[in-house]
Protein backbone atom coordinates (compact mmCIF):
# COMPACT_ATOMS: atom_id res chain seq x y z
CA UNK A 1 0.00 0.00 0.00
CA UNK A 2 2.04 3.03 -1.19
CA UNK A 3 -0.48 5.72 -0.07
CA UNK A 4 -0.25 9.42 -2.31
CA UNK A 5 2.82 8.82 -4.96
CA UNK A 6 4.10 11.84 -6.54
CA UNK A 7 5.86 12.00 -10.32
CA UNK A 8 8.54 13.57 -10.28
CA UNK A 9 10.14 14.91 -6.92
CA UNK A 10 12.24 17.51 -8.39
CA UNK A 11 12.00 19.92 -11.58
CA UNK A 12 13.81 23.04 -13.08
CA UNK A 13 11.85 24.53 -15.76
CA UNK A 14 12.55 27.24 -18.02
CA UNK A 15 9.62 30.68 -18.44
CA UNK A 16 7.17 29.57 -20.38
CA UNK A 17 7.90 25.60 -20.50
CA UNK A 18 5.21 23.65 -19.94
CA UNK A 19 5.32 20.62 -17.69
CA UNK A 20 2.13 17.74 -16.20
CA UNK A 21 2.67 16.69 -12.56
CA UNK A 22 1.62 13.48 -11.35
CA UNK A 23 -0.61 12.11 -8.32
CA UNK A 24 -1.37 8.48 -7.84
CA UNK A 25 -3.75 6.93 -4.66
CA UNK A 26 -4.07 3.20 -3.65
CA UNK A 27 -6.29 4.13 -1.10
CA UNK A 28 -9.79 4.23 -3.27
CA UNK A 29 -10.18 7.48 -2.22
CA UNK A 30 -13.08 9.61 -3.69
CA UNK A 31 -11.30 13.04 -2.98
CA UNK A 32 -8.02 14.59 -4.44
CA UNK A 33 -6.57 17.50 -4.00
CA UNK A 34 -3.53 20.07 -5.34
CA UNK A 35 -1.85 22.13 -3.10
CA UNK A 36 0.95 25.09 -3.12
CA UNK A 37 3.13 25.55 -0.47
CA UNK A 38 5.50 28.72 -0.37
CA UNK A 39 7.48 29.79 2.93
CA UNK A 40 5.18 31.48 5.69
CA UNK A 41 2.17 30.88 2.71
CA UNK A 42 0.60 27.95 4.44
CA UNK A 43 -0.72 25.37 2.09
CA UNK A 44 -3.09 27.30 -0.49
CA UNK A 45 -5.73 24.77 -2.51
CA UNK A 46 -5.18 25.14 -6.37
CA UNK A 47 -7.80 22.60 -7.61
CA UNK A 48 -9.76 19.53 -6.34
CA UNK A 49 -12.05 17.16 -7.45
CA UNK A 50 -14.63 14.90 -5.36
CA UNK A 51 -14.83 12.14 -8.21
CA UNK A 52 -13.71 10.88 -11.52
CA UNK A 53 -14.26 12.83 -14.24
CA UNK A 54 -15.02 16.10 -12.05
CA UNK A 55 -12.61 19.02 -10.70
CA UNK A 56 -13.11 22.46 -9.58
CA UNK A 57 -11.03 25.58 -8.94
CA UNK A 58 -8.99 26.41 -5.68
CA UNK A 59 -8.18 29.31 -4.21
CA UNK A 60 -5.26 29.99 -6.36
CA UNK A 61 -6.44 28.47 -9.41
CA UNK A 62 -4.83 30.61 -12.35
CA UNK A 63 -1.90 29.44 -14.15
CA UNK A 64 -3.08 26.06 -13.75
CA UNK A 65 -5.23 23.05 -15.32
CA UNK A 66 -6.23 20.16 -13.77
CA UNK A 67 -7.52 16.35 -14.79
CA UNK A 68 -9.14 13.36 -13.24
CA UNK A 69 -9.47 10.75 -16.04
CA UNK A 70 -9.35 7.55 -13.35
CA UNK A 71 -10.56 7.55 -9.67
CA UNK A 72 -6.79 7.19 -8.54
CA UNK A 73 -5.25 9.73 -11.06
CA UNK A 74 -5.04 13.54 -10.70
CA UNK A 75 -2.90 15.34 -12.87
CA UNK A 76 -1.72 19.13 -12.41
CA UNK A 77 -0.28 20.76 -15.73
CA UNK A 78 1.38 24.13 -16.10
CA UNK A 79 0.88 25.08 -19.35
CA UNK A 80 3.00 28.34 -18.84
CA UNK A 81 5.65 27.93 -16.56
CA UNK A 82 6.57 31.34 -14.63
CA UNK A 83 8.50 32.35 -12.19
CA UNK A 84 5.83 32.73 -9.67
CA UNK A 85 4.55 29.26 -9.77
CA UNK A 86 8.20 28.05 -7.98
CA UNK A 87 7.05 26.35 -4.94
CA UNK A 88 6.43 22.49 -3.32
CA UNK A 89 3.14 21.08 -4.69
CA UNK A 90 1.80 18.94 -2.56
CA UNK A 91 -1.33 16.28 -3.34
CA UNK A 92 -3.17 14.73 -0.90
CA UNK A 93 -6.88 12.50 -1.36
CA UNK A 94 -9.62 11.47 1.36
CA UNK A 95 -13.04 9.96 1.26
CA UNK A 96 -15.97 11.23 2.64
CA UNK A 97 -16.55 7.39 3.46
CA UNK A 98 -14.21 8.15 6.39
CA UNK A 99 -13.47 11.42 8.05
CA UNK A 100 -13.04 13.39 4.88
CA UNK A 101 -10.88 15.99 6.94
CA UNK A 102 -8.30 13.47 7.29
CA UNK A 103 -6.98 13.89 4.22
CA UNK A 104 -3.47 11.88 3.22
CA UNK A 105 -0.45 13.86 1.47
CA UNK A 106 2.01 12.62 -0.80
CA UNK A 107 5.80 13.72 -0.52
CA UNK A 108 5.63 16.80 -2.82
CA UNK A 109 7.15 17.78 -6.03
CA UNK A 110 9.65 20.97 -5.73
CA UNK A 111 9.49 22.41 -8.58
CA UNK A 112 11.87 25.53 -9.90
CA UNK A 113 10.59 28.08 -12.91
CA UNK A 114 14.12 30.19 -13.83
CA UNK B 1 -12.86 36.98 3.74
CA UNK B 2 -11.47 34.66 5.28
CA UNK B 3 -8.42 34.23 7.74
CA UNK B 4 -6.76 31.74 10.56
CA UNK B 5 -4.35 33.05 12.56
CA UNK B 6 -1.98 31.33 15.08
CA UNK B 7 1.48 32.33 15.96
CA UNK B 8 4.28 31.65 13.74
CA UNK B 9 6.76 30.46 15.99
CA UNK B 10 6.22 28.63 19.73
CA UNK B 11 9.58 27.44 21.75
CA UNK B 12 9.59 24.74 24.53
CA UNK B 13 11.40 22.52 26.20
CA UNK B 14 11.47 18.46 26.50
CA UNK B 15 9.38 17.62 28.60
CA UNK B 16 7.05 20.98 28.96
CA UNK B 17 3.47 21.15 27.73
CA UNK B 18 2.62 23.67 24.87
CA UNK B 19 -0.54 25.10 23.36
CA UNK B 20 -0.75 26.24 20.40
CA UNK B 21 -3.97 28.99 19.00
CA UNK B 22 -5.65 28.84 16.15
CA UNK B 23 -8.28 31.77 15.82
CA UNK B 24 -11.09 32.21 12.89
CA UNK B 25 -12.91 33.64 10.51
CA UNK B 26 -14.42 31.74 7.34
CA UNK B 27 -17.65 32.08 5.50
CA UNK B 28 -18.87 28.53 6.24
CA UNK B 29 -17.75 26.37 9.11
CA UNK B 30 -17.64 22.55 9.80
CA UNK B 31 -14.81 21.58 11.87
CA UNK B 32 -11.52 22.46 12.78
CA UNK B 33 -8.50 19.93 11.94
CA UNK B 34 -4.40 20.30 13.09
CA UNK B 35 -2.17 18.54 10.63
CA UNK B 36 2.39 18.29 11.20
CA UNK B 37 4.68 19.10 9.04
CA UNK B 38 8.47 17.98 9.65
CA UNK B 39 10.93 20.24 7.49
CA UNK B 40 10.82 18.87 4.11
CA UNK B 41 8.06 16.56 5.03
CA UNK B 42 4.50 16.08 3.78
CA UNK B 43 1.46 17.47 6.27
CA UNK B 44 0.11 14.56 8.53
CA UNK B 45 -3.31 14.60 9.79
CA UNK B 46 -3.47 15.02 13.97
CA UNK B 47 -6.50 15.62 15.18
CA UNK B 48 -10.60 16.80 13.77
CA UNK B 49 -12.73 19.08 16.13
CA UNK B 50 -16.16 19.19 14.85
CA UNK B 51 -18.19 20.16 18.13
CA UNK B 52 -17.20 22.04 21.59
CA UNK B 53 -15.32 20.48 23.53
CA UNK B 54 -11.45 18.62 24.08
CA UNK B 55 -10.63 15.25 22.36
CA UNK B 56 -7.74 13.26 23.01
CA UNK B 57 -5.04 11.55 21.07
CA UNK B 58 -1.76 10.31 23.35
CA UNK B 59 0.23 13.01 23.79
CA UNK B 60 -1.85 15.65 21.58
CA UNK B 61 -5.10 17.21 22.51
CA UNK B 62 -7.70 19.81 20.50
CA UNK B 63 -10.25 21.84 21.37
CA UNK B 64 -12.99 23.49 19.84
CA UNK B 65 -15.44 26.36 21.02
CA UNK B 66 -17.27 27.08 17.85
CA UNK B 67 -19.25 30.48 19.64
CA UNK B 68 -15.52 31.75 20.30
CA UNK B 69 -14.38 30.79 16.64
CA UNK B 70 -11.34 29.27 18.43
CA UNK B 71 -9.04 26.51 18.86
CA UNK B 72 -6.03 25.15 20.06
CA UNK B 73 -3.98 22.26 20.41
CA UNK B 74 -2.26 21.11 23.08
CA UNK B 75 0.91 18.97 22.92
CA UNK B 76 2.04 17.13 26.35
CA UNK B 77 5.26 15.80 27.62
CA UNK B 78 7.28 17.23 24.67
CA UNK B 79 9.57 15.21 22.89
CA UNK B 80 12.47 16.86 20.32
CA UNK B 81 11.02 14.91 17.56
CA UNK B 82 7.82 17.46 18.24
CA UNK B 83 10.02 20.31 16.43
CA UNK B 84 7.72 20.89 13.39
CA UNK B 85 5.10 22.59 12.11
CA UNK B 86 1.80 22.78 13.23
CA UNK B 87 -1.13 23.90 10.73
CA UNK B 88 -4.96 24.34 11.92
CA UNK B 89 -7.10 24.03 9.31
CA UNK B 90 -11.26 24.70 8.38
CA UNK B 91 -13.27 22.60 6.69
CA UNK B 92 -16.96 23.94 5.17
CA UNK B 93 -14.65 27.76 3.93
CA UNK B 94 -14.67 27.10 0.16
CA UNK B 95 -16.99 23.83 -0.68
CA UNK B 96 -17.89 20.60 1.94
CA UNK B 97 -15.20 18.60 1.14
CA UNK B 98 -12.04 21.03 0.82
CA UNK B 99 -9.99 22.66 3.79
CA UNK B 100 -8.38 26.01 4.70
CA UNK B 101 -5.25 26.26 5.90
CA UNK B 102 -3.90 28.35 8.60
CA UNK B 103 -0.18 29.83 7.97
CA UNK B 104 1.42 27.41 10.31
CA UNK B 105 3.23 27.50 14.07
CA UNK B 106 6.59 26.60 13.69
CA UNK B 107 7.16 24.85 17.36
CA UNK B 108 11.18 24.62 18.38
CA UNK B 109 11.80 21.66 21.06
CA UNK B 110 14.95 22.17 22.78
CA UNK B 111 16.55 20.16 25.20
Amino acid sequence: NAGVTQTPKFRVLKTGQSMTLLCAQDMNHEYMYWYRQDPGMGLRLIHYSVGEGTTAKGEVPDGYNVSRLKKQNFLLGLESAAPSQTSVYFCASSSPRDNYNEQFFGPGTRLTVL
Amino acid sequence: GQSLEQPSEVTAVEGAIVQINCTYQTSGFYGLSWYQQHDGGAPTFLSYNALDGLEETGRFSSFLSRSDSYGYLLLQELQMKDSASYFCAVSGNSGYSTLTFGKGTMLLVSP
